[in-house]
């Protein structure tokens, strides 16, 4: 079974200034990872994901993340925050051997204060 | 953009009543999932549905839930005798065929059990 430990439960942070929001995986198998937003009163958006190959993946409004096999995590990052990108944001995985069912860490709300 | 929608946003139900939420995939999409959401908590993998049948289930899923497709387009969720503590969000999710697409989510519907 694998399982998804996102390390901060709430990050404040000034607009314009770089974001980094933790994400560690674990799984006795390849996995794929992906960043979900959830805006208030809204569903879950698809931020980016890995699948395979570079290691370092582009998603929309800005956001990257990168996969590191050695250290399990899949951090996301934004060289500049919006007012706009206050959220919820889930890290999530599945492996291709669990009929895809996703795993969620427990979230991180992302605060960006004027 | 093709979206999931689910119908009611919020739904108000006396417990031990049955209750169904309703889910309209993405039309060429082939996987369906439902999770939940309780307050606070982590989102939860309920269900994964392929080719007309229950492909996963957690433990969570037990003999009050049950999901069905009735048709060409609508996937359904249904709680035969709610308790107090199926009060959460419920989410529906789609996916097309290869196990490494994101699956798609709605916006959620609200389930509250007094």
């Amino acid at each position: 079974a694998q399982s998804v430990t996102q390390l901060d439960s709430q990050v404040p942070v000034f607009e314009e200034a770089p974001v980094e929001l933790r994400c560690n995986y674990s799984s006795s198998v390849s996995v794929y990872l992906f960043w979900y937003v959830q805006y208030p009163n809204q569903g879950l958006q698809l931020l980016l994901k890995y699948l395979s190959g570079s290691t370092l993946v582009k998603g929309i409004n800005g956001f990257e993340a990168e996969f590191n096999k050695s250290q399990t995590s899949f951090h996301l990052r934004k060289p500049s925050v919006h007012i706009s990108d206050t959220a919820e944001y889930f890290c999530a995985v599945t492996t291709s051997g669990s009929a895809r069912q996703l795993t969620f860490g427990s979230g991180t709300q992302l605060t960006v204060l004027p | 953009e093709p979206e999931v929608t689910q119908t009611p946003s919020h739904q108000v139900t006396q417990m031990g009543q049955e209750v169904i939420l309703r889910c309209v995939p993405i039309s060429n999409h082939l996987y369906f999932y439902w999770y939940r959401q309780i307050l606070g908590q982590k989102v939860e993998f309920l269900v994964s549905f392929y080719n007309n049948e229950i492909s996963e289930k957690s433990e969570i899923f037990d003999d009050q839930f049950s999901v069905e497709r009735p048709d060409g387009s609508n996937f359904t969720l249904k709680i035969r005798s709610t308790k107090l503590e199926d009060s959460a969000m419920y989410f529906c999710a789609s996916a097309r065929l290869n196990s490494n697409q994101p699956q798609h989510f709605g916006d959620g519907t609200r389930l509250s059990i007094l």
